[in-house]
């Protein structure tokens, strides 16, 4: 059972315009969500949080919006840069191991 | 600052070898982490460990073991590889269970099993 999905594989959007990538997830037991990045060859690096007791948290041009009725978290990156080409994953700890729950990835092209 | 390192960077195995992956942190991080990435997947969690001289199976352990030998190091060892365990290993750790921490990460271990 996947809990964390990431519907689109790719996405490739014009240097200077929003990015969105998107998340769903099923277990409503998930109370925080962290989103990380990934270059080719790099492990992955956490990027922004966000826990359930709210709905928007922004780092820069980063800002990670939760609908929890939707069960639904997106990443808004604005304006994107060429550097923000990479992998990203969203994820969710389960247990009390902290095991992190990964989406699949969305792969963000940035076209200059 | 070295953060997470992980040895080798790249390995080649035939089926039925065994083999020893490394993983050290510099942190102070009490818990550590070995995932393994599949293409079009998600990072699976194999085994972790919550404190030194702790271990426990995640979502897919079966065909490795692994060893806390202290605070700093964690590793991940396949006895007999099979071609279905080719993928990306990653290592990973937080400073304790609890509080939202996000996972520090290692740069991955590339492993191909033929």
């Amino acid at each position: 059972d996947q809990q964390v999905k990431q519907n689109s594989p790719s996405l490739s959007v014009q240097e200077g315009r929003i990015s969105i990538l998107n998340c769903d997830y099923t277990n409503s037991m998930f109370d925080y969500f962290l989103w990380y990045k990934k270059y080719p060859a790099e492990g992955p690096t956490f990027l922004i949080s966000i826990s359930s007791i709210k709905d928007k948290n922004e780092d820069g041009r980063f800002t990670v919006f939760l609908n929890k009725s939707a069960k639904h978290l997106s990443l808004h990156i604005v304006p994107s840069q060429p550097g923000d080409s990479a992998v990203y994953f969203c994820a969710a700890p389960r247990g009390s191991n902290y095991q992190l729950i990964w989406g699949a990835g969305t792969k963000l092209i940035i076209k200059p | 600052n070295a953060g997470v390192t992980q040895t080798p960077k790249f390995q080649v195995l035939k089926t039925g070898q065994s083999m020893t992956l490394q993983c050290a942190q510099d942190m102070n991080h009490n818990s550590m982490y070995w995932y393994r990435q599949d293409p079009g997947m998600g990072l699976r969690l194999i085994y972790y460990s919550a404190s030194e001289g702790t271990t426990d199976k995640g979502e897919v352990p079966n065909g490795y073991n692994v060893s806390r030998l202290n605070k700093r190091e964690f590793s991940l060892r396949l006895e007999s590889a099979a071609p279905s365990q080719t993928s990306v290993y990653f290592c990973a750790s937080i400073p304790g269970q609890g509080n939202n921490q996000p996972q520090h990460f290692g740069d991955g271990t590339r492993l191909s099993i033929l």
